[in-house]
């Protein structure tokens, strides 16, 4: 029974270019939450989304930021024009229900910005 | 929204000696209280969670107590062992999503 699978593991990235980083839930988990992970620090949460919906993206950059979760395939989150603050682990959770149950962690998603 | 505030930032203590890490909430409507261990480059797993029905749970070496009344909780490790070496997350359901403390780096040394 896989757990959620997250990819590429590690991402290297030049200021001004795209990074995106693929997030597969848990079997029968139709709920997927991205939490951003500075080093030293705890986890922030960026958005919450349920298939081909976004739930809550209350913790989501207004610019250059994305997520999407679609009816067939992966959670992706995407990172337009990357800048060296950007530098981060992103993690992605999955959930069987909303809010109040247990979350599932990928092991994330270490992304570098030069 | 939810704010979650968690103590110590470092807490060091020798094997066998108890643990307690501390967190406070903001906001009464939250009701489910999961503790998360990270360890190195891993994503954080689930190691013990309170529902707010309940004042307290324990599983093995691991308990949490929670007090509605005062919005804390804490999360308490007695005998512990250099495995228990790791970054504990404490967490407070919002409304439609888990927000977590700011983390704990726990040594545990031989």
């Amino acid at each position: 029974n896989a757990g959620v699978m997250q990819n590429p593991r590690h991402l290297v990235r030049r200021r001004g270019q795209e990074a995106r980083l693929r997030c597969s839930p848990m079997k029968g988990h139709s709920h997927v939450y991205w939490y951003r992970q500075l080093p030293e620090e705890g986890l922030k949460f960026m958005v919450y989304l349920q298939k081909e919906n976004i739930i809550d993206e209350s913790g989501m950059p207004k610019e250059r930021f994305s997520a999407e979760f679609p009816k067939e395939g992966p959670s992706i989150l995407r990172i337009q024009q990357v800048v060296r603050g950007d530098s981060a682990a992103y993690f992605c959770a999955s959930s069987d229900m909303t809010g109040t149950g247990e979350l599932f962690f990928g092991e994330g998603s270490r992304l570098t910005v030069l | 929204g939810e704010n979650v505030e968690q103590h110590p930032s470092t807490l060091s203590v020798q094997e066998g000696d108890s643990a307690v890490i501390k967190c406070t909430y903001s906001d009464s409507a939250s009701n489910y209280f999961p503790w998360y261990k990270q360890e190195l480059g891993k994503g954080p797993q689930l190691i013990i969670d309170i529902r707010s029905n309940v004042g307290e749970k324990k599983d093995q070496r691991i308990a949490v107590t929670l007090n509605k009344t005062a919005k804390h909780f804490s999360l308490h490790i007695t005998e512990t062992q250099p495995e228990d070496s790791a970054v504990y997350f404490c967490a407070a359901s919002g409304a439609d999503k888990l927000i977590f403390g700011t983390g704990t780096r726990l040594q545990v040394f031989p």
